[in-house]
Parts: structure tokens; C-alpha cells; sequence
């Protein structure tokens, strides 16, 4: 099973600053991997696919980069609405497709 | 709209049944996977298994294999998970979620439903 982790565990961030989150698979994932948002309640929502591919609808302040075993989600000027948890996810090995343990991004 | 429909929330007891829903509308529910993502409280996201309608192909993650059943019925554009035997340890959310293309496999999930709060009391 691959392994995925993310870094940090949370994220303190000022409105209108740059989030940096890392997502590091155990072994090459290809470009499989996907990153979801999910605020507190709520289903997660798909962000980016492909590692860098936006899904219909996601600003473009969300932006995604790497292949391999290296991937960084990128959020340009955080908005208030942005304040979430983060999951990584590949979809190259199987069984299972696993989630890394999500990143907190909280209001600094 | 493409959405995905789930059943309330269940309270059980330890060794009960249990069978959760998800309806599909507004696309071929045939043609794309439908997989179950289980969230403990407080916890992160877990891939429990899925399911291709079309022809109810099913894989499941080895942690969940045998603990768990999925199905479908593609008249009703429904998928399913069931528990035969409930076990509190089994207390969480379960989140059903569409991948985002056709038939293939490797995929990612873009459409979700609201999910199902399951409670197992022991």
C-alpha cells in the first residue's frame, strides 16, 4: 500500500497570504494524485487532478504541481473561505487508492 | 445537475445490519465508478471500496475486504454498502463519491454525496 504524507499537519495563514502544502508519496505515483478541500461538515470537494489540472469551477489562486513521489497545492492569496482541511489522494496504485491525513489551514 | 443523493443517518446497535445508500441523477449512472470513503470522527478520509454499475464490478481495499458489501442497482441508479454485523469501531461518516470520468479506473472523485452519519452503539 502507498503510503501518502502530508506536511505540516497545520498551517497557520494570514488572509491574503500564500499557503504552501506538501503531499509525499512512498513511492512514484505518476501524476495520479488529487487534492480535495473539505471545510468542517461538509463533503470534501475535488480541487485538482492530474496534479496540476483544476476541476470545473476552482479558482485560479489553486494551483497544483508535481509528479512522482513530490507534489505541492498551492493557494495564491488565501480568501476566508479557503480555512479547510486538505487531502492529498493517489489514484495510480492499487488496492487501496489512499488519502494522505490532511493538512489544517487555520487563520493566523 | 450531477448529484449524488445519500440516505439519513442510522443509530444501531453492536451486531445489527446496516444498509446505506446513494442515488445517482442527472448522468449515466452506468458508466462512471462509484466508491464509499469512510471519515471516523475527527479523523481523516479512508478508501473503503467501489463499484462500476455497468457491470458491478467491485474492488475493495484490503482493510475493508469482508468487513463490508457493495452493490448496486442500476435500475434504480443506487449504489449500496452494507454491514452484516455492525461493530461500534464501524461508528463514522461514509461519504459516496463519483469518479470523474468514464470507465476508468484510475481516477479521482468529483462529485460527493452529503454523506451518511452511521452511530453503533456497543
Amino acid at each position: 500500500e502507498i503510503v501518502m504524507t502530508q506536511s505540516p499537519a497545520t498551517l497557520s495563514v494570514s488572509p491574503g497570504e500564500r499557503a504552501t502544502l506538501s503531499c509525499r508519496a512512498s513511492q512514484s505515483v505518476s501524476s495520479n494524485l488529487a487534492w480535495y478541500q473539505q471545510k468542517l461538515g461538509q463533503a470534501p470537494r475535488l480541487l485538482i487532478y492530474g496534479a496540476s489540472t483544476r476541476a470545473t469551477g476552482i479558482p485560479a489562486r489553486f494551483s497544483g504541481s508535481g509528479s512522482g513521489t513530490e507534489f505541492t497545492l498551492t493557494i495564491s492569496s488565501l480568501q476566508s473561505e479557503d480555512f479547510a482541511v486538505y487531502y492529498c489522494q493517489q489514484y495510480n496504485n492499487w488496492p487501496p487508492y489512499t488519502f494522505g491525513q490532511g493538512t489544517k489551514v487555520e487563520i493566523k | 445537475e450531477v448529484q449524488l443523493v445519500q440516505s439519513g443517518a442510522e443509530v444501531k446497535k453492536a451486531g445489527e445490519s446496516l444498509k446505506i445508500s446513494c442515488k445517482g441523477s442527472g448522468y449515466s449512472f452506468t458508466t462512471h465508478w462509484i466508491g464509499w470513503v469512510r471519515q471516523m470522527p475527527g479523523k481523516g478520509l479512508e478508501w473503503v471500496g467501489i463499484i462500476y454499475p455497468g457491470d458491478s464490478n467491485t474492488r475493495y481495499s484490503p482493510s475493508f475486504q469482508g468487513q463490508v458489501t457493495i452493490s448496486a442497482d442500476k435500475s434504480i441508479s443506487t449504489a449500496y454498502l452494507q454491514w452484516s454485523s455492525l461493530k461500534a469501531s464501524d461508528t463514522a461518516i461514509y461519504y459516496c463519491a463519483r469518479h470523474s470520468s468514464g470507465y476508468s479506473f484510475a481516477d479521482a472523485f468529483n462529485i460527493w454525496g452529503q454523506g451518511t452519519m452511521v452511530t453503533v452503539s456497543s
